[in-house]
């Protein structure tokens, strides 16, 4: 059973607006969060992480929130711009890295 | 920078043959990690070396085989393939629980 849940597989957003995508995770012991962007035939690149002793982490355009009562997290990104669409992956480690199936956001002009 | 190096990018295989994928990296990362992509499934683990000389199972280990070379290099072995081995691979290196490395990812067709 998958331990980290995208349950969206696509997002569509307009250039300038919020883009939010969301990650469910069911392990209590994860203590390390972290997003991954990844565009076609290329490898995913790191994007922004967070650790469980914080709810929330900036990089720019980019913020994680982290809730782990609900054991949830999202990714923000503000302004979206066109050069954001990609697929994006969220990953929780405990030890070991898990991902989850990914989301595909398209940022239209 | 080089980063994270997989040999090939593109392989077809009949049924039951064998192949390798390499990995090579040149951040002096301690970990390395092999993943499989597959539509809908998201990256699965398939092997991973924590450090030289140590391999472990992650998800999906059946019917792979991987050696820790060295410091640098994590290779995976497909014994016999099969249909079901039809995937993007991918070969990550990390320090420690830091974030992962990619690679640039290898298709694998297996007919």
């Amino acid at each position: 059973d998958q331990q980290v849940k995208q349950n969206s597989p696509s997002l569509s957003v307009q250039e300038g607006r919020i883009s939010i995508l969301n990650c469910d995770y069911t392990n209590s012991m994860f203590d390390y969060f972290l997003w991954y962007k990844k565009y076609p035939a290329e490898g995913p690149t790191f994007l922004i992480s967070i650790s469980s002793i914080k709810d929330k982490n900036e990089d720019g355009r980019f913020t994680v929130f982290l809730n782990k009562s609900a054991k949830h997290l999202s990714l923000h990104i503000v302004p979206s711009q066109p050069g954001d669409s990609a697929v994006y992956f969220c990953a929780a480690s405990a030890f070991k890295f898990y991902f989850g199936s990914g989301t595909k956001l398209n940022v239209k002009p | 920078n080089a980063g994270v190096t997989q040999t090939p990018k593109f392989q077809v295989l009949k049924t039951g043959q064998s192949m390798t994928l390499q990995c090579a990296q040149d951040m002096n990362h301690n970990s390395m990690y092999w993943y499989r992509q597959d539509p809908g499934m998201g990256l699965r683990l398939i092997y991973y070396s924590a450090s030289e000389g140590t391999t472990d199972k992650g998800e999906v280990p059946n019917g792979y085989n991987v050696s820790r070379l060295n410091k640098r290099e994590f290779s995976l072995r497909l014994e016999s393939a099969a249909p079901s081995q039809t995937s993007v691979y991918f070969c990550a290196s990390s320090e420690a629980l830091g974030e992962l490395f990619f690679g640039e990812g290898s298709r694998l067709t297996v007919l």
